[in-house]
């Protein structure tokens, strides 16, 4: 069966440091994209960034660039969503999604979430 | 950046009904880039529709999406009480993705 599997639910202090993990099984991990996608309380989906495991080639949104740090680790099949130093503004849930493969862009394959609460 | 609009915010049906969801590009997007999901509470999304207009794996044949350039629809052609949810459109152009704030289909 095709999953990914998502670390587990994080609270957190504010400037705190943190890295949350998507391991993917079932499938070559390293021939597809992982991205990592933001859902805040009660809002809706926000494209974070995308990462090739292959090579680790990755994109992020303008949004995001510099806010936070993905990475892979192919021997493990793991990709990473990571913070240096969070803020209340990151509490949100946090998805990883694998890009399917062919001519469509699409996501086919999603990760339960991680929940990260940052509060003082 | 992309930005994809989706109207309306809220569509209140009931079972039985059609349901039309628009999703408007602020610039033209790439039809087999564009991607169309559902959320249920407490749940991560799932995919419906790839390529504007090509169904997932086990999609109901109820669900059909259509469009091109800026302008993408997904129709559900007879509601079921599962198909209440949001629904996101989304899509990947120079190698960022974007999505639509999202529809809330409720239950009139």
């Amino acid at each position: 069966e095709v999953q990914l599997v998502q670390s587990g639910a994080e609270v957190k202090k504010p400037g705190e440091s943190l890295k949350i993990s998507c391991k993917g099984s079932g499938y070559s991990f390293i021939n597809y994209w992982i991205a990592w996608v933001r859902q805040m309380p009660g809002k809706g989906l926000e494209w974070m960034g995308i990462i090739y495991p292959g090579n680790s080639d990755t994109r992020y949104s303008p949004s995001f660039q510099g806010q936070v740090t993905i990475s892979a680790d192919k021997s493990i099949s793991t990709a990473y969503l990571q913070w240096n130093n969070l803020e209340a503004s990151d509490t949100a849930m946090y998805y990883c999604a694998r890009r399917g493969s062919g001519n469509y862009f699409l996501l086919d394959v999603w990760g339960k979430g991680t929940t990260v609460t940052v509060s003082s | 950046e992309i930005v994809l609009t989706q109207s309306p915010d809220t569509l209140s049906l009931s079972p039985g009904e059609r349901a039309t969801l628009s999703c408007r590009a602020s610039q033209s997007v790439t039809s087999n880039y564009l991607a169309w999901y559902q959320q249920k509470p407490g749940q991560a999304p799932r995919l419906l529709i790839a390529g504007a207009s090509s169904r997932a794996t086990g999609i109901p044949d109820r669900f059909s999406g259509s469009g091109s350039g800026s302008d993408f629809t997904l129709t559900i052609s007879r509601l079921e009480p599962e198909d209440f949810a949001v629904y996101y459109c989304q899509q990947y152009s120079a190698w960022t993705g974007t999505f639509g704030q999202g529809t809330k289909l409720e239950i009139k």
